[in-house]
This record gives C-alpha cells, structure tokens and sequence, in this order.
C-alpha cells in the first residue's frame, strides 16, 4: 500500500524565518500529493495540492512541487509568522483508482516572535 | 454549505459502555471516510463508504468497532464495548468521487469527536 514519511518534529522557527519541511512517499501508478493543516483543536484543512509530476501547489504562501524523480512533495514557506503555528501533514491519495487518502505522523510547527 | 459536521465534539465515558459518534457529510459527497488520530500511530484509516456502501473495513481494530450509513446524509461509528486504548479523535471526512483524470480529489475533514474512555 501507500505510504508517507514526514519529518519528524517539533520544529521551532523565529517569525519570518525560512520553512520547509521534507516529504517522501511510496505509491504505485499516479498519486496526487496534498499537504493538510490541523490547528489546535481542530479539523484538518487542505493547504494545497498536486496531482501530476512537477506540478506547484500553493496557497497562503506555502509551496510544494512534485517530484516523482525522487518521490518528494517538500513544503516550503519563506517567510513564517506566528499564526502559522499548527501541526502540517503530507498525504497521498490514489494511484490505484482510490480516494482514501495515507498520512505522515506529522509535523509540529511553533513559530515564536 | 456547513461543511461536515460532526457530534459530540467530547465525549468522556467509563470502559465497556458503548460510544457512538455521528457524522453528517456534504450534501452531494458521494464517499465517506472515518479516520482516528492517537499520537501513538498519527492518523489511521478505519472505514470508507461509497454511495452508502462500505467499500474498505480493513482498518477497523476489531469486532468493537462499527459502522454505519444508512443515508447518503448520515453516518455512525460505534464502540461496544469501549476500552481505555480507544480514546483518540475521530475524524469523519468526506469526498465527491469524480473520474481521477479530471484532477485531485479532494477530502474535507469535519472538526473530530475527542473521545476519552476512562
């Protein structure tokens, strides 16, 4: 089956420093990669999406690229601040004409002023 | 639309009762998926439904666990007897099925039932 390894955390960033956080996957056929945000308290929220190789996804200025070559699906930001202190997680869906989607354990991000 | 609500949001109770959590997915949303996350294992698949159907089971503990759809606008998890070890958040999410080629497919996750089992 699919798989997903995150970068364990937690990791602790100055506001506006630089993010990323490391993602590889195993999936057979052709998986679209998603990063979801958890805040305190509550549900998952999607952040952004890829669905084919070298394909962007970005949103609230995160971004991640698709890299079949080497199986990773990175997110990045360049600039972090406070409120964007959450728990993120990388996901795979499909590959073999199915919907569910498989998790990394997450990672934990504070960022402090 | 209200998104995917489910109930309680807490739920605290004593071992060997029986828990049940509800989901009520987006109008339209054809697939409907219930996850658990402990810190212990993250985030874990236990059922899926299509079309009110369940599709894939292979993620439920064991025989305590089940569920039910028996609308396309309602959805049960249910605990019986409850142990301690099942104490986690239950996320319902639920998804539009649409051929793969027309893009991904994306899942909406409601706000999880924290359930603690003392």
């Amino acid at each position: 089956g699919n798989s997903v390894t995150q970068m364990e955390g937690p990791v602790t960033l100055s506001e506006e420093a630089f993010l990323t956080i490391n993602c590889t996957y195993t999936a057979t056929g052709y998986p679209s990669l998603f990063w979801y945000v958890q805040y305190p308290g509550e549900g998952l929220q999607l952040l952004l999406k890829a669905t084919k190789a070298d394909d962007k996804g970005s949103n609230k200025g995160f971004e991640a690229t698709y890299r079949k070559e080497t199986t990773s699906f990175h997110l990045e930001k360049g600039s972090v601040q406070v409120s964007d202190s959450a728990v993120y997680f990388c996901a795979v869906q499909g590959g073999a004409g199915s919907y569910q989607l498989t998790f990394g354990k997450g990672t934990k991000l504070s960022v402090i002023p | 639309d209200a998104g995917v609500i489910q109930s309680p949001r807490h739920e605290v109770t004593e071992m060997g009762q029986e828990v049940t959590l509800r989901c009520k997915p987006i109008s339209g949303h054809d697939y409907l998926f219930w996850y658990r996350q402990t810190m212990m294992r993250g985030l874990e698949l236990l059922i899926y439904f299509n079309n009110n159907v369940p599709i894939d089971d292979s993620g439920m503990p064991e025989d305590r666990f089940s569920a039910k759809m028996p609308n396309a606008s309602f959805s049960t998890l249910k605990i019986q007897p409850s142990e301690p070890r099942d104490s986690a958040v239950y996320f319902c999410a639920s998804l539009e099925g649409a051929p793969l080629i027309s893009g991904a497919n994306v899942l909406t996750f409601g706000a999880g039932s924290r359930l603690t089992v003392l």
